[in-house]
Protein backbone atom coordinates (compact mmCIF):
# COMPACT_ATOMS: atom_id res chain seq x y z
CA UNK A 1 0.00 0.00 0.00
CA UNK A 2 0.87 3.85 -0.57
CA UNK A 3 2.46 5.41 2.44
CA UNK A 4 3.52 9.27 2.83
CA UNK A 5 6.50 10.32 1.49
CA UNK A 6 9.06 13.01 2.58
CA UNK A 7 11.39 14.64 0.92
CA UNK A 8 14.32 15.28 1.85
CA UNK A 9 14.68 12.32 4.40
CA UNK A 10 18.07 14.02 5.82
CA UNK A 11 18.88 18.06 5.25
CA UNK A 12 21.99 20.08 6.86
CA UNK A 13 21.53 23.34 7.16
CA UNK A 14 23.52 26.50 8.97
CA UNK A 15 22.11 28.88 11.66
CA UNK A 16 19.97 31.69 9.73
CA UNK A 17 19.18 29.29 6.56
CA UNK A 18 16.08 28.31 5.13
CA UNK A 19 15.05 25.11 4.16
CA UNK A 20 11.94 23.14 2.57
CA UNK A 21 10.61 20.02 3.78
CA UNK A 22 8.15 18.34 1.31
CA UNK A 23 4.76 15.74 1.92
CA UNK A 24 3.25 13.79 -0.58
CA UNK A 25 0.00 12.08 1.60
CA UNK A 26 -1.54 9.08 0.68
CA UNK A 27 -3.34 8.79 -2.33
CA UNK A 28 -7.34 10.22 -2.02
CA UNK A 29 -6.01 11.23 1.75
CA UNK A 30 -6.87 15.22 2.14
CA UNK A 31 -5.90 16.48 5.37
CA UNK A 32 -2.31 16.49 6.40
CA UNK A 33 -0.29 17.61 9.51
CA UNK A 34 2.61 18.58 10.31
CA UNK A 35 4.49 17.53 13.78
CA UNK A 36 8.44 18.18 15.01
CA UNK A 37 9.99 16.01 17.60
CA UNK A 38 13.00 16.69 19.04
CA UNK A 39 15.58 14.34 21.04
CA UNK A 40 13.87 12.20 23.71
CA UNK A 41 10.48 14.77 23.07
CA UNK A 42 7.54 12.97 22.01
CA UNK A 43 5.54 14.79 18.52
CA UNK A 44 4.16 17.71 18.70
CA UNK A 45 1.82 19.92 16.46
CA UNK A 46 2.55 22.08 14.53
CA UNK A 47 0.05 22.74 11.56
CA UNK A 48 -2.64 21.10 9.65
CA UNK A 49 -4.66 21.55 6.55
CA UNK A 50 -8.01 20.57 4.87
CA UNK A 51 -8.59 20.26 1.11
CA UNK A 52 -5.65 23.30 0.68
CA UNK A 53 -7.06 25.39 3.51
CA UNK A 54 -4.96 25.49 6.71
CA UNK A 55 -7.40 24.33 9.21
CA UNK A 56 -5.33 24.38 12.50
CA UNK A 57 -1.90 25.70 13.74
CA UNK A 58 0.13 24.73 16.97
CA UNK A 59 3.16 25.38 18.67
CA UNK A 60 4.61 26.74 15.10
CA UNK A 61 7.31 29.34 15.09
CA UNK A 62 6.44 32.63 13.08
CA UNK A 63 9.60 31.86 11.07
CA UNK A 64 7.96 28.61 9.51
CA UNK A 65 5.22 28.67 6.79
CA UNK A 66 3.33 25.80 5.46
CA UNK A 67 0.54 25.30 2.33
CA UNK A 68 -1.15 22.85 0.80
CA UNK A 69 -1.18 22.53 -2.88
CA UNK A 70 -3.67 21.51 -5.39
CA UNK A 71 -2.39 18.18 -5.64
CA UNK A 72 -2.64 17.86 -2.03
CA UNK A 73 0.80 17.89 -1.35
CA UNK A 74 2.33 20.16 1.62
CA UNK A 75 5.70 22.11 1.95
CA UNK A 76 6.91 23.76 5.42
CA UNK A 77 8.85 26.86 4.61
CA UNK A 78 11.75 27.38 7.68
CA UNK A 79 13.59 30.45 7.51
CA UNK A 80 16.15 31.92 9.83
CA UNK A 81 17.20 28.71 11.34
CA UNK A 82 17.60 28.10 14.75
CA UNK A 83 20.33 25.33 16.65
CA UNK A 84 17.08 24.45 18.41
CA UNK A 85 15.19 23.97 15.24
CA UNK A 86 17.25 20.58 14.54
CA UNK A 87 14.77 17.79 15.20
CA UNK A 88 12.42 14.77 13.40
CA UNK A 89 9.79 16.45 11.27
CA UNK A 90 7.11 14.49 10.27
CA UNK A 91 3.86 14.54 7.83
CA UNK A 92 1.19 12.58 8.58
CA UNK A 93 -1.97 12.46 6.82
CA UNK A 94 -6.37 11.49 6.86
CA UNK A 95 -8.04 9.55 4.70
CA UNK A 96 -10.88 12.11 5.09
CA UNK A 97 -12.26 15.14 6.85
CA UNK A 98 -13.39 13.77 10.35
CA UNK A 99 -11.77 10.46 9.99
CA UNK A 100 -9.13 10.45 13.65
CA UNK A 101 -6.49 7.81 11.94
CA UNK A 102 -3.28 9.56 10.95
CA UNK A 103 -0.46 7.88 9.45
CA UNK A 104 3.02 9.48 9.22
CA UNK A 105 5.42 9.80 6.90
CA UNK A 106 9.11 8.40 7.39
CA UNK A 107 10.24 11.67 8.78
CA UNK A 108 12.73 14.30 7.56
CA UNK A 109 15.71 14.73 10.23
CA UNK A 110 16.67 18.16 9.78
CA UNK A 111 20.44 19.27 11.19
CA UNK A 112 21.22 22.80 12.17
CA UNK A 113 24.82 23.49 12.45
CA UNK B 1 0.32 18.41 34.15
CA UNK B 2 0.71 16.77 30.76
CA UNK B 3 -2.75 16.20 28.59
CA UNK B 4 -1.37 12.54 28.21
CA UNK B 5 0.55 10.74 30.53
CA UNK B 6 1.90 7.65 30.33
CA UNK B 7 4.92 5.76 32.34
CA UNK B 8 7.94 6.31 30.81
CA UNK B 9 9.33 3.08 31.80
CA UNK B 10 11.56 1.60 30.38
CA UNK B 11 8.88 -1.77 30.94
CA UNK B 12 11.32 -4.94 30.37
CA UNK B 13 10.01 -7.90 29.67
CA UNK B 14 10.84 -11.70 28.85
CA UNK B 15 9.98 -12.90 25.50
CA UNK B 16 6.57 -14.87 25.43
CA UNK B 17 5.16 -12.53 28.51
CA UNK B 18 2.50 -10.23 28.17
CA UNK B 19 3.84 -6.67 27.92
CA UNK B 20 1.54 -3.77 29.76
CA UNK B 21 1.70 -0.18 28.54
CA UNK B 22 -0.86 2.50 30.45
CA UNK B 23 -1.65 5.55 29.60
CA UNK B 24 -4.47 8.57 31.08
CA UNK B 25 -5.76 11.92 29.79
CA UNK B 26 -7.06 15.06 31.12
CA UNK B 27 -9.66 16.02 28.28
CA UNK B 28 -12.85 13.97 28.83
CA UNK B 29 -14.23 15.43 25.84
CA UNK B 30 -11.71 13.41 23.96
CA UNK B 31 -13.38 10.79 21.59
CA UNK B 32 -10.29 8.73 20.15
CA UNK B 33 -7.15 7.11 20.95
CA UNK B 34 -4.19 5.46 19.32
CA UNK B 35 -1.10 3.11 20.00
CA UNK B 36 1.85 4.21 17.70
CA UNK B 37 4.88 1.73 17.89
CA UNK B 38 8.01 3.48 16.93
CA UNK B 39 11.77 2.67 16.53
CA UNK B 40 14.69 4.53 17.87
CA UNK B 41 14.71 7.33 14.36
CA UNK B 42 11.75 6.03 12.59
CA UNK B 43 8.27 7.39 12.21
CA UNK B 44 5.22 6.51 14.71
CA UNK B 45 3.42 3.58 13.00
CA UNK B 46 -0.17 3.33 14.18
CA UNK B 47 -1.12 -0.23 15.58
CA UNK B 48 -4.62 0.34 17.57
CA UNK B 49 -7.17 2.87 17.33
CA UNK B 50 -9.92 2.28 19.87
CA UNK B 51 -13.15 4.75 20.47
CA UNK B 52 -15.78 3.17 22.95
CA UNK B 53 -15.44 1.99 25.88
CA UNK B 54 -14.28 -1.85 26.21
CA UNK B 55 -11.82 -3.95 24.49
CA UNK B 56 -10.36 -4.09 21.07
CA UNK B 57 -8.07 -7.33 19.88
CA UNK B 58 -6.22 -6.81 17.17
CA UNK B 59 -3.98 -10.28 16.66
CA UNK B 60 -1.30 -9.80 19.59
CA UNK B 61 -2.61 -6.76 20.77
CA UNK B 62 -5.27 -5.73 22.80
CA UNK B 63 -6.60 -1.75 23.64
CA UNK B 64 -8.85 -1.23 26.29
CA UNK B 65 -10.30 2.11 27.09
CA UNK B 66 -11.93 3.53 29.80
CA UNK B 67 -13.87 6.92 29.56
CA UNK B 68 -15.21 7.16 33.04
CA UNK B 69 -11.58 6.63 34.59
CA UNK B 70 -9.80 8.55 31.60
CA UNK B 71 -7.96 5.31 30.93
CA UNK B 72 -6.33 3.41 28.32
CA UNK B 73 -4.20 0.84 27.81
CA UNK B 74 -2.49 -1.74 25.19
CA UNK B 75 -1.57 -5.49 26.32
CA UNK B 76 0.68 -6.84 23.69
CA UNK B 77 0.89 -10.79 24.29
CA UNK B 78 3.49 -13.17 23.24
CA UNK B 79 5.99 -10.23 23.32
CA UNK B 80 9.12 -11.03 21.28
CA UNK B 81 12.14 -8.97 20.70
CA UNK B 82 10.80 -7.22 17.80
CA UNK B 83 8.22 -5.90 19.95
CA UNK B 84 11.24 -3.69 21.65
CA UNK B 85 10.17 -0.18 21.15
CA UNK B 86 8.42 3.47 22.29
CA UNK B 87 4.75 3.11 22.12
CA UNK B 88 3.11 6.37 21.90
CA UNK B 89 -0.18 6.74 23.48
CA UNK B 90 -2.04 9.48 21.39
CA UNK B 91 -5.33 11.27 22.19
CA UNK B 92 -7.29 12.87 18.92
CA UNK B 93 -8.27 16.69 19.91
CA UNK B 94 -10.69 18.95 18.19
CA UNK B 95 -8.56 22.31 18.71
CA UNK B 96 -11.69 24.10 17.69
CA UNK B 97 -10.58 23.93 13.65
CA UNK B 98 -12.41 21.56 11.51
CA UNK B 99 -9.08 18.95 11.96
CA UNK B 100 -7.78 16.84 14.73
CA UNK B 101 -4.55 16.55 15.97
CA UNK B 102 -2.90 14.35 18.14
CA UNK B 103 -1.85 15.34 21.32
CA UNK B 104 1.11 12.31 22.34
CA UNK B 105 1.90 11.19 25.55
CA UNK B 106 5.93 11.16 26.49
CA UNK B 107 6.28 7.38 25.83
CA UNK B 108 6.95 3.74 27.29
CA UNK B 109 10.08 2.60 26.21
CA UNK B 110 9.35 -1.75 25.95
CA UNK B 111 12.35 -3.96 25.97
CA UNK B 112 11.72 -7.55 25.48
CA UNK B 113 14.70 -9.99 26.36
CA UNK B 114 15.14 -12.79 24.29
Amino acid sequence: AAGVIQSPRHLIKEKRETATLKCYPIPRHDTVYWYQQGPGQDPQFLISFYEKMQSDKGSIPDRFSAQQFSDYHSELNMSSLELGDSALYFCASSPYRGSYEQYFGPGTRLTVT
Amino acid sequence: QKEVEQNSGPLSVPEGAIASLNCTYSDRGSQSFFWYRQYSGKSPELIMSIYSNGDKEDGRFTAQLNKASQYVSLLIRDSQPSDSATYLCAVNQNSGGSNYKLTFGKGTLLTVNP
